[in-house]
């Protein structure tokens, strides 16, 4: 069966600092990853999305960036942490559309000090 | 640009109905997904629509109108485990890229 990992489940890191948050994906080959954002009270934003090895779009500019070195793995990462980086941080995978839509990682809650 | 609506929030008694709304303008469509996502949690699939009409699954429904550019979401027999927010998220790719709304926040109260 497919899973999704993702970790840290909680961060607090001080503005100007790196960030680096990962995603595996286990049980499917060349899938389409994803990583959104949701801020307090917000709905979820797309951040980045992968439709392979590196292969990355970006949906919105900002100091945040993405990488996929292997198959079934996302990363994504900040060179220097802003305050308006705060938020929870989702991972998806794409499953079978009708069946599901995106499976999610467990998330990672961001507090930027 | 994208738009998404539905209400920001919504209160019922623990065994009504609660219909939850949502309306889309998007630049395509491709099929309508509800999530339910409980507070600190990713979000968990609910129901799929991709044709007109209404799809059932157990106490929960849900209905599309892409004419409309509407959908609802219908939770019966309220438990109070359902007190969650309920995102309305349309597929504008026929690949995968899915734009989400804010979310309604249900409350069951006893």
């Amino acid at each position: 069966s497919q899973t999704i990992h993702q970790w840290p489940a909680t961060l607090v890191q001080p503005v100007g600092s790196p960030l680096s948050l990962e995603c595996t994906v286990e049980g499917t080959s060349n899938p389409n990853l994803y990583w959104y954002r949701q801020a307090a009270g917000r709905g979820l934003q797309l951040l980045f999305y992968s439709v392979g090895i590196g292969q990355i779009s970006s949906e919105v500019p900002q100091n945040l960036s993405a990488s996929r070195p292997q198959d079934r793995q996302f990363i994504l990462s900040s060179k220097k942490l802003l305050l308006s980086d705060s938020g929870f941080y989702l991972c998806a995978w794409e499953g079978l559309q009708g069946e599901g839509g995106y499976t999610f990682g467990s998330g990672t809650r961001l507090t930027v000090v | 640009g994208q738009n998404i609506d539905q209400p920001t929030e919504m209160t019922a008694t623990e065994g009504a109905i609660v219909q939850i709304n949502c309306t889309y303008q998007t630049s395509g469509f491709n099929g309508l997904f509800w999530y339910q996502q409980h507070a600190g949690e990713a979000p968990t699939f609910l129901s799929y629509n991709v044709l007109d009409g209404l799809e059932e699954k157990g106490r929960f429904s849900s209905f599309l109108s892409r004419s409309k550019g509407y959908s609802y979401l219908l939770l019966k027999e309220l438990q109070m485990k359902d007190s969650a927010s309920y995102l309305c998220a349309v597929l504008t790719d026929s690949w995968g890229k899915l734009q989400f709304g804010a979310g309604t926040q249900v409350v069951v109260t006893p």
